[in-house]
Order: structure tokens, then sequence, then C-alpha cells
């Protein structure tokens, strides 16, 4: 079936930092690929999203890109602020059939000033 | 704005109680699910449905039902709860973009 693996953490980064945080996923055929956002005490919230191979899905400087070859969509930015400190969910959903969305793990992000 | 409304935030309720979460989308999605997360496991599918009184089983059903009368409607039961069912839940629907509501957090005592 369908996964999705991505790092736990907590990543612990000093504000203006570069983040990455690695996703890979196994799906048939062309899923759609999302990134999610949580912050304390609330439900999740679209960043991102990329539909097809090679689009870039980019949000208040977030930005990851869709590789087929290498079935990833890691997340980037160029400077973290004490504000990103959330965590952060890795997702699919198949390009057919019920739409099931996969979520993974979660990558908790904290950024210190 | 697109909207996934959950009809609680904070739930306690007592051992072997019927609890029933409500979720409600204004979107016209067809695919509805309910999902529970726990610190070090992530989301996990409990339930989802595809259409109005259609649904199927996610990874850790057991425990829970689900009823779909309405397409923008889709509640989850606990028949009887449990201790082991604390925990914050998540509805969501999609097209294929998922929405989520903002969560409910039961605990059960």
């Amino acid at each position: 079936g369908d996964s999705v693996t991505q790092m736990e953490g907590p990543v612990t980064l000093s504000e203006e930092a570069f983040l990455t945080i690695n996703c890979t996923y196994t799906a048939t055929g062309y899923p759609s690929l999302f990134w999610y956002v949580q912050y304390p005490g609330e439900g999740l919230q679209l960043l991102l999203k990329a539909t097809k191979a090679d689009d870039k899905g980019s949000n208040k400087g977030f930005e990851a890109t869709y590789r087929k070859e290498t079935t990833s969509f890691h997340l980037e930015k160029g400077s973290v602020q004490v504000s990103d400190s959330a965590v952060y969910f890795c997702a699919l959903s198949p390009s057919g059939g019920y739409q099931k969305v996969t979520f993974g793990i979660g990558t908790k992000l904290q950024v210190i000033p | 704005d697109v909207k996934v409304t959950q009809s609680s935030r904070y739930l306690v309720k007592r051992t072997g109680e019927k609890v029933f979460l409500e979720c409600v989308q204004d979107m016209d999605h067809e695919n509805m699910f309910w999902y529970r997360q726990d610190p070090g496991l992530g989301l996990r599918l409990i339930y989802f449905s595809y259409d109005v009184k259609m649904k199927e089983k996610g990874d850790i059903p057991e425990g829970y039902s689900v009823s779909r009368e309405k397409k923008e409607r889709f509640s989850l039961i606990l028949e009887s709860a449990s201790t082991n069912q604390t925990s914050m839940y998540l509805c969501a629907s999609s097209s294929p973009t998922a929405f989520f509501g903002q969560g409910t957090r039961l605990t059960v005592v």
C-alpha cells in the first residue's frame, strides 16, 4: 500500500537557519503530494502541494519539488523564524480510487531565537 | 473560505459511555475521513467515506463506527468509550486536497 516516510525529529534550529525536512513516498502511479503544518493545539493546515512530477509547491517561504525519480518531496526554507515552530506532515493522495490521504509521522520543528 | 467544523474542541467522557464526534464540511467534498493523532504515532486513519452511506475501514477501526447520512456530515461513534481512546481526533474532507477541522481532544476517564 501507499506510505510516506519522514524524519520524526525534533529538529531544533536557530532563527534564520536553513531548513530541510526529508520526505519520501511509496505509491503507484502519480499521486498528489502535500505538506501540512500543525501549530500547537490546532488542526492541520495545508502548507503547499504539487500534483505532478517536477512541480514545485511554495508558500510562506517554504518550497518542495515533486521528484518522481527519487520518490521524494523534501520541504525547504531558506531562513526560518520562531513562528515556524510547529509539526510538519508530508502526505500523499493517490491519483485514482478513493483518494485516501496517507500521512507521514510528522516532524516537530523548534526554532530558537 | 473552505471550512471543516468539528462539534467540540474538548470532551471529557466516562468509560463505557457512547460518544459522538460530529464533523461538517461546506465544500461539497465526496471524501471524508476520521483520524486519531497520538504522540510518536502520527495520524492514523480510523474510517473514511467516499459517498453518502458509504464507508471503509481505515487502519484502526476497532472500537469505532461511523455514520454518513448526508454528504456534508460525517460522524464518529465510540460505542463504549475506553481509556485507550483518549486522543486527539481529526476530521478531514478532500477532493483530493485534504482540509482539516480544528480537532477534538477527547479524554476518557
